[in-house]
């Protein structure tokens, strides 16, 4: 049973440029979240999506957004990018959104020059 | 706002020797606890969690935490560390708002370091 699976892993972008992170849920979750977790930090919550829509959001700007699809795999977009922007983002599944275990996958590791 | 401090940058155990990482949250109500692991490279494996009932609970690989209402606290504990264990802890706390629950707020970590 695959659990969450996200691409790409590794990933470097230069400032001002636009960066998709592309995430497929496990297997049953109809939920996805994400998490910005900078070097040496937890993470923080960016945004979660529900039957295709953002349901809830962190403190994140505008910027970066997302979308869920039919199948429940989702997409997060960040625009203009900053250098502040370098991070492991972290894509979390869950079923539901009741308080349910999240199930994270490995990470899309972004770097901004 | 909910938040979740970890005292703790760094910790150093002996290998064989026990273990108690602390967390400690604000929240004004009652919330739900998490204790996740990071391993270098990797997403997070979730430890064990706390919703309600019995607050001793008992989670993957010999880890338990005690949840303290009292203390605001939920602290893991091991009675024996092997050298698989050296990794970054999370502890995060959950909320519950509009129909249903909120993100997770994480705490910064904990590094363990096990020595031989």
């Amino acid at each position: 049973d695959a659990g969450v699976t996200q691409s790409p892993t590794h990933l470097i972008k230069t400032r001002g440029q636009q960066v998709t992170l592309r995430c497929s849920p496990k297997s049953g979750h109809d939920t996805v979240s994400w998490y910005q977790q900078a070097l040496g930090q937890g993470p923080q919550f960016i945004f979660q999506y529900y039957e295709e829509e953002e349901r809830q959001r962190g403190n994140f700007p505008d910027r970066f957004s997302g979308h869920q699809f039919p199948n429940y795999s989702s997409e997060l977009n960040v625009n203009a990018l900053l250098l502040g922007d370098s991070a492991l983002y972290l894509c979390a599944s869950s079923q539901g959104v009741g308080a349910n275990v999240l199930t994270f996958g490995a990470g899309s590791r972004l770097t901004v020059l | 706002a909910q938040s979740v401090t970890q005292p703790d940058i760094h910790i150093t155990v002996s290998e064989g020797a026990s273990l108690e990482l602390r967390c400690n949250y604000s929240y004004g109500a009652t919330p739900y606890l998490f204790w996740y692991v990071q391993s270098p490279g990797q997403g997070l494996q979730l430890l064990l969690k706390y919703f309600s009932g019995d607050t001793l609970v008992q989670g993957i690989k010999g880890f338990e935490a005690e949840f303290k209402r009292s203390q605001s606290s939920f602290n893991l504990r091991k009675p024996s560390v092997h050298w698989s264990d050296a990794a970054e802890y999370f502890c995060a706390v959950g909320s519950y708002s509009g129909g249903g629950a909120d993100g997770l707020t994480f705490g910064k970590g904990t590094h363990l370091i096990i020595q031989p």
